[in-house]
């Protein structure tokens, strides 16, 4: 049973950068999406980007100017940079496994990030 | 932003049938298949149906979709109050260099 487990920083003020990393535990990182989605609160949820496990990425085009996603598979770990942070970024951002056929299948607990000063 | 659109909300008694709609177009919906998630409070959501009708181990059969041009449905049988949650559509968006939308989500009270 794949597990997604991620941390990072949970208080950050306007302009810093967001950073978050996942682990995948239990499974292959070959074949799948490796994603980020966010979801500001009480709202619904927004797809961030993805990577591949040839480290090929691909972005949402409203945040695409902010976001770098990477890769290490040699520890089965993804990474989340979004630059420039503002209150508007605020949100539960979720790393997630994703593929053609389930979409996303799989995802972590959750990181709250909150952009105050 | 939501690229799918789905009603805020939608209610039923235990033991009735509730539908949720999902609006798209041809380039997400028309073009591929649908994913839907329950969220409960305080989690992450979690897959409820696949590829358009396939349901993950451990999913009850209640859960049940159609799809039809750009839209699509999910059907939730036998209302449980377990059902109370947040329910949100999605699929790939061929448009959108293979940006995958979500619908806007609808809230299920079960009353």
């Amino acid at each position: 049973q794949v597990q997604l487990q991620q941390w990072g920083a949970g208080l950050l003020k306007p302009s810093e950068t967001l950073s978050l990393t996942c682990a995948v535990y239990g499974g292959s990182f070959s074949g799948y999406y490796w994603s980020w989605i966010r979801q500001p609160p009480g709202k619904g949820l927004e797809w961030i980007g993805e990577i591949n496990h040839s480290g090929s990425t691909n972005y949402n085009p409203s945040l695409k100017s902010r976001v770098t996603i990477s890769g290490d598979t040699s520890k089965n770990q993804f990474s989340l940079k979004l630059s420039s942070v503002t209150a508007a970024d605020t949100a539960v951002y979720y790393c997630a496994r994703a593929s053609m056929v389930r979409g996303v299948d799989v995802w972590g607990k959750g990181t709250t990030v909150t952009v105050s000063s | 932003q939501s690229v799918l659109t789905q009603p805020p909300s939608a209610s039923g008694t235990p033991g009735q049938r509730v539908t949720i709609s999902c609006s798209g177009s041809s380039s997400n919906i028309g073009g591929n298949t649908v994913n839907w998630y329950q969220q409960l409070p305080g989690t992450a959501p979690k897959l409820l149906i696949y590829s358009n009708n396939q349901r993950p181990s451990g999913v009850p059969d209640r859960f049940s979709v159609s799809k039809s041009g750009t839209s699509a449905s999910l059907a939730i049988s036998g209302l449980q109050s377990e059902d109370e949650a947040d329910y949100y559509c999605a699929a790939w968006d061929d448009s959108l260099n293979g940006l995958y939308v979500f619908g806007t989500g609808t809230k299920v009270t079960v009353l």
